[in-house]
């Protein structure tokens, strides 16, 4: 099976504009979630979908939003990027009603 | 509290040595518990995971020993590679649940 895939790898973008990252989870998974890593912060949950439904979200602001497409793709959406939005954003699928995880390699976001 | 504090934050072994990663949790709800490994460039992967009603879960040269009444769990790689340098992170969630709690991450260099 593949694993989870992650688009684009690497982006640039300038203070003020918005992002949008896809990720794809592992065929048959059909839960969602988002992390941001950050070398201060380290990992933090940002939300996760199941069912095209958001089922919990984490402590971010409001510009930072997600959605989940019937086939369990999932995009994220940061709006009115900040510098401190510079992160590498992870995102992780699982089985419903199995605990375990699995992370696709990330999507490098730096902010200039 | 959501913390998971996690130390130590760097360690250097020598090959065939045993890394030992600590990990301390608040909340009792938690009740999932992975480890993760990770490599620059990579996304987690997960290594191995316990829960509250076992105090030991050993996997190939990994073992994790929990103990529940401390809050406290850890990690202990045996006969240290390498292969095995790379960040660390310990994590807990509530079962059922994506929204993975993670400590600070161990830097882990095995020298040869």
């Amino acid at each position: 099976k593949a694993g989870v895939t992650q688009t684009p790898r690497y982006l640039i973008k300038t203070r003020g504009q918005q992002v949008t990252l896809s990720c794809s989870p592992i065929s048959g998974h059909r839960s969602v979630s988002w992390y941001q890593q950050t070398p201060g912060q380290g990992l933090q949950f940002l939300f996760e979908y199941f069912s095209e439904t958001q089922r919990n979200k984490g402590n971010f602001p409001g510009r930072f939003s997600g959605r989940q497409f019937s086939n369990s793709r999932s995009e994220m959406n940061v709006s009115t990027l900040e510098l401190g939005d510079s992160a590498l954003y992870l995102c992780a699928s699982r089985v419903s009603g199995v605990d375990t995880q699995y992370f696709g390699p990330g999507t490098r976001l730096t902010v200039l | 509290q959501q913390q998971v504090k996690q130390s130590p934050q760097s360690l250097i072994v020598q090959k065939g040595g045993i890394s030992i990663i600590n990990c301390a949790y608040e909340n009792t709800a938690f009740d999932y518990f992975p480890w993760y490994q990770q490599f620059p460039g990579k996304g987690p992967a997960l290594l191995i995971a316990i829960r509250p009603d076992v105090s030991e879960k050993k996997e190939g040269r990994f073992t994790i020993s929990f103990n529940k009444s401390a809050k406290q769990f850890s990690l202990h790689i045996m006969d240290s590679q390498p292969g095995d340098s790379a960040t660390y992170f310990c994590a807990a969630s509530p079962s059922g649940y994506s929204t993975l709690t993670f400590g600070k991450g161990t830097m882990l260099l095995v020298s040869p």
